[in-house]
């Protein structure tokens, strides 16, 4: 079992662009959640899908998007790209029952410039 | 609002030292407390949680909820103890985890 997988793992990109990141849960787990973490900091929630839909969001701006796909992948979309979004964004996984925690990815780390 | 703090953001322990990380909470109900813990270059994983009252790798933490902490404790450190480690809370099972800033723990050989 890969666990939870991420792509792409660094990403660099221009002030006001669009990007989308992706995540594979690991196998068995059926909800994935979203965080971004700054240099220096500890992991902020963003959102959580659970049967495709946003189950849960975190204190992030409208620009913030994400998507669960029907084999329980995920994708998070940031528009209009501020230098502030430059970030490690980590994807996480847990089973629906939520009594397993959570499994990480090792994340995407985004640069706006 | 529901707030975690880690007062330490480095911690230095001479090996076979005692060590304690501290963790300070503040949430209106009954939270979730866990500990993960990230070794350089792998992913952030879980330590432990309160719930389970196990001890993993010889840590341990008790929930404190007059004093509202959950301090992580090793009684003898080891070299490979030497990670980030976050202390976090969530409302229940997989809702959403609010973290600290996290402690960066150094074992001196």
């Amino acid at each position: 079992d890969a666990g939870v997988t991420q792509s792409p793992t660094h990403l660099i990109k221009t002030r006001g662009q669009q990007v989308t990141l992706r995540c594979s849960p690991k196998s068995g787990h059926d909800t994935v959640s979203w965080y971004q973490q700054a240099l220096g900091q500890g992991p902020q929630f963003i959102f959580q899908y659970y049967e495709e839909e946003e189950r849960q969001r975190g204190n992030f701006p409208d620009r913030f998007s994400g998507h669960q796909f029907p084999n329980y992948s995920s994708e998070l979309n940031v528009n209009a790209l501020l230098l502030g979004d430059s970030a490690l964004y980590l994807c996480a996984s847990s089973p629906g029952d939520r009594l397993g925690g959570y499994t990480f990815g090792s994340g995407t780390r985004l640069t706006v410039v | 609002a529901q707030r975690v703090t880690q007062p330490e953001k480095l911690l230095s322990v001479f090996k076979g030292a005692p060590v304690e990380l501290k963790c300070n909470y503040s949430y209106s109900g009954s939270p979730e407390l866990f500990w993960y813990v990230q070794y350089s270059r792998q992913r952030l994983q879980l330590l432990l949680r309160h719930i389970s009252r196990e001890s993993i790798k010889g840590f341990t933490a008790d929930l404190n909820k007059g004093e509202t902490s959950f301090h992580l404790k090793k009684p003898f450190a080891q070299e490979e103890d030497s990670a980030m480690y976050y202390c976090a809370l969530s409302n229940f099972g997989n809702e959403k985890l609010t973290f600290g800033t996290g402690t960066r723990l150094t074992i001196i050989p």
